[in-house]
């Protein structure tokens, strides 16, 4: 059974730094592509950012939003893929969720991680 | 990247159906055959029901289905019933960002 959790969120002040975690089983880590989907309070989900597997070149895509501030990467050794995200501002305030891609669909999900950034 | 349009809310009794569209242009929903559609309870995780405009994962029952007609997708579910009341939103592969879009979201309710 696939599982996906997500780990690291919490509350942090306007231009802080958060490391967000997503330790994956139940299937071939380094074979599958990766993303983050965040929602913020009351509005709908938003794609944040992809990340291909590595015979695949590794290359990570984001969202124009977050574009420079936050950064994927995985550990195929630990199967666990992450969200480094910096100079977060007030409307980055979401759950976010670690999903697996398979053809441009995120077919699974983990249960989030809420991040809150306020002062 | 803007959202993909779809209509904020549709309603249908037990039984009957209900279909959301989802507009975008040729150079997202128009352009490739990568359109999804995930179902979303409030406060659990979204759930993927269709994927590659048509195909329906493993588990997803055959009330839901999906079709695209130019800059256009649509997902249709039949014999509504209470547990189908949910957030539903389409999603795109975009040409243009080489990334996905999300549509705006819409609240079906079952009355």
């Amino acid at each position: 059974e696939v599982q996906l959790v997500e780990s690291g969120g919490g509350l942090v002040q306007p231009g802080g730094s958060l490391r967000l975690s997503c330790a994956a089983s139940g299937f071939t880590f380094n074979n599958a592509w990766m993303s983050w989907v965040r929602q913020a309070p009351g509005k709908g989900l938003e794609w944040v950012g992809r990340i291909n597997k590595k015979t695949d070149g590794g290359t990570t895509e984001y969202a124009a939003p977050v574009k420079g501030r936050f950064t994927i990467s995985r550990d195929d050794s630990k199967n666990t893929l992450y969200l480094q995200m910096n100079s977060l501002k007030t409307d980055d305030t979401g759950v976010y969720y670690c999903t697996t891609i398979r053809t441009a669909a995120a077919d699974c999900w983990g249960q989030g991680t809420l991040v809150t950034v306020s002062s | 990247q803007s959202a993909l349009t779809q209509p904020p809310s549709a309603s249908g009794s037990p039984g009957q159906s209900v279909t959301i569209s989802c507009t975008g242009t040729s150079s997202d929903v128009g352009g490739y055959s990568y359109v999804s559609w995930y179902q979303h309870h409030p406060g659990k995780a979204p759930k993927l029901m269709i994927y590659e405009v048509s195909k329906r994962p493993s588990g997803v029952p055959d009330r839901f289905s999906g079709s695209k007609s130019g800059n256009t997708a649509s997902l249709t579910v039949s014999g509504l019933q209470a547990e189908d009341e949910a957030d539903y939103y389409c999603s795109s592969y975009s040409g243009s960002s080489n990334f996905y879009v999300f549509g705006t979201g819409t609240k079906v309710t079952v009355l």
